[in-house]
């Protein structure tokens, strides 16, 4: 069945370090692939999606991009910041769209100035 | 994005209680309630889809009878732990989505549950 497989936590890093969280996945035909954020007392928000191949998405300084061949999704961030401190999720959608969601364990990222 | 809240964000409860997760959707119009769970060092995993007014779809190996969903508004569902246990001790967090299909989903800020 379909899964994510994301690198565990916690990450400490100090501001502006370069950031890499891996992410792979398993599924059937062509998910998309999502990364989200949750921030301290906060509910999970969309950081950023990629749909098809070799897309990538990017928001707020993080990027990923979607590498069909090694079924990869890697988050990565040139220089965190402080404020960057929060749990991210990788995610992909199922098969039957994006309301069938399954998640990686999230990695807690602590960023110290 | 719409603005999704839960209550309470962490409950302590002795085993056999029963425990009310509230969630609501303030400024959004949730058709549909998705409930999931977390347990320490583990994904996010789905336990149950509601649509408002009808009853909640379970995912396998999710007890209806433990978990009771009410979903009967457009902004308001809860989950109800009943008769808890240890192994109930999750994080529970709530979904919700208008109508149709949305790429983007939002979530509330989760409920810690702690049975003792």
């Amino acid at each position: 069945g379909d899964s994510v497989t994301q690198m565990e936590g916690p990450v400490t890093l100090s501001e502006e370090a370069f950031l890499t969280i891996n992410c792979t996945y398993t599924a059937t035909g062509y998910p998309s692939l999502f990364w989200y954020v949750q921030y301290p007392g906060e509910g999970l928000q969309l950081l950023l999606k990629a749909t098809k191949a070799d897309d990538k998405g990017s928001n707020k300084g993080f990027e990923a991009t979607y590498r069909k061949e090694t079924t990869s999704f890697h988050l990565e961030k040139g220089s965190v910041q402080v404020s960057d401190s929060a749990v991210y999720f990788c995610a992909l959608s199922g098969q039957t769209g994006a309301n069938n969601l399954f998640f990686g364990t999230g990695t807690r990222l602590t960023v110290i100035p | 994005g719409a603005v999704v809240s839960q209550h309470p964000s962490w409950v302590i409860c002795k085993s056999g209680t029963s425990v009310k997760i509230e969630c609501r959707s303030l400024d959004f119009q949730a058709t549909t309630m998705f409930w999931y769970r977390q347990f320490p060092k583990q994904s996010l995993m789905l336990m149950a889809t509601s649509n408002e007014g009808s009853k909640a779809t379970y995912e396998q190996g999710v007890e209806k009878d433990k978990f009771l969903i009410n979903h009967a508004s457009l902004t308001l569902s809860t989950l109800t732990v009943t008769s808890a246990h240890p192994e109930d001790s999750s994080f529970y967090i709530c979904s919700p989505a208008g109508r149709g299909v949305q790429e983007t989903q939002y979530f509330g800020p989760g409920t810690r549950l702690l049975v003792l």
